[in-house]
């Protein structure tokens, strides 16, 4: 079962550049979620989606954008790398409501 | 704003110890706590949940967590710990309505020795 997949595991980009890390999941969930994990800060949400075609800011969406035009992928856009934008990025789905959350393995990036 | 507060960012233990990861949360009102962990490269995975009923849940894999609404707490427990559960431990909330949107605490890493 593959369940999140994200792709790059890891990426590296100089300031200014833009690219997208790519989120895929195979379980038919409705909601899907990105986080940013930094040493000492936990996990913050960046974008969410409650569905296909709906997006929302989490905590942290500055330099960040989304879309969501299928069930199956949500991509996370950084259009302008920034240093502040080194982090590990996680993606995740899961059912509606309280429902537990389905992570992906992570991609490191980082912007130099 | 709802907010989780992990005390301890570090938990040093040796093999076969009990153990007690802290987390306390901020509410008035109905939440939803869970308590994720992170092995190293790797995503995060649910541990364990309390929606509703019982106020003690349990996984599989021996850590039980009790919700104190009193005390606004959700505190991890494992009465003997093992090398391979050397990880790091998150604990989130959400409350009715948000949509499984979490807020996560800043982690305990938990480092267990011989």
């Amino acid at each position: 079962n593959a369940g999140v997949t994200q792709t790059p595991k890891f990426q590296v980009l100089k300031t200014g550049q833009s690219m997208t890390l790519q989120c895929a999941q195979d379980m038919n969930h409705e909601y899907m979620s990105w986080y940013r994990q930094d040493p000492g800060m936990g996990l913050r949400l960046i974008h969410y989606s409650v569905g296909a075609g709906i997006t929302d800011q989490g905590e942290v969406p500055n330099g960040y954008n989304v879309s969501r035009s299928t069930t199956e992928d949500f991509p996370l856009r950084l259009l302008s790398a920034a240093p502040s934008q080194t982090s590990v990025y996680f993606c995740a789905a899961g059912g509606r409501y309280n429902s537990p959350l389905h992570f992906g393995n992570g991609t490191r990036l980082t912007v130099t | 704003a709802q907010s989780v507060t992990q005390l301890d960012s570090q938990v040093p233990v040796f093999e076969e110890a009990p153990v007690e990861l802290r987390c306390n949360y901020s509410s008035s009102v109905s939440v939803y706590l869970f308590w994720y962990v992170q092995y190293p490269n790797q995503g995060l995975q649910l541990l364990l949940k309390y929606l509703s009923g019982s106020t003690l849940v349990e996984s599989i894999n021996g850590f039980e967590a009790e919700f104190n609404k009193s005390q606004t707490s959700f505190h991890l427990r494992k009465p003997s710990v093992h090398i391979s559960d050397t990880a790091e431990y998150f604990c989130a909330v959400t409350y009715t309505g948000t949509a499984s949107k979490l807020t996560f605490g800043t982690g305990t890493r938990l480092q267990v020795t011989l």
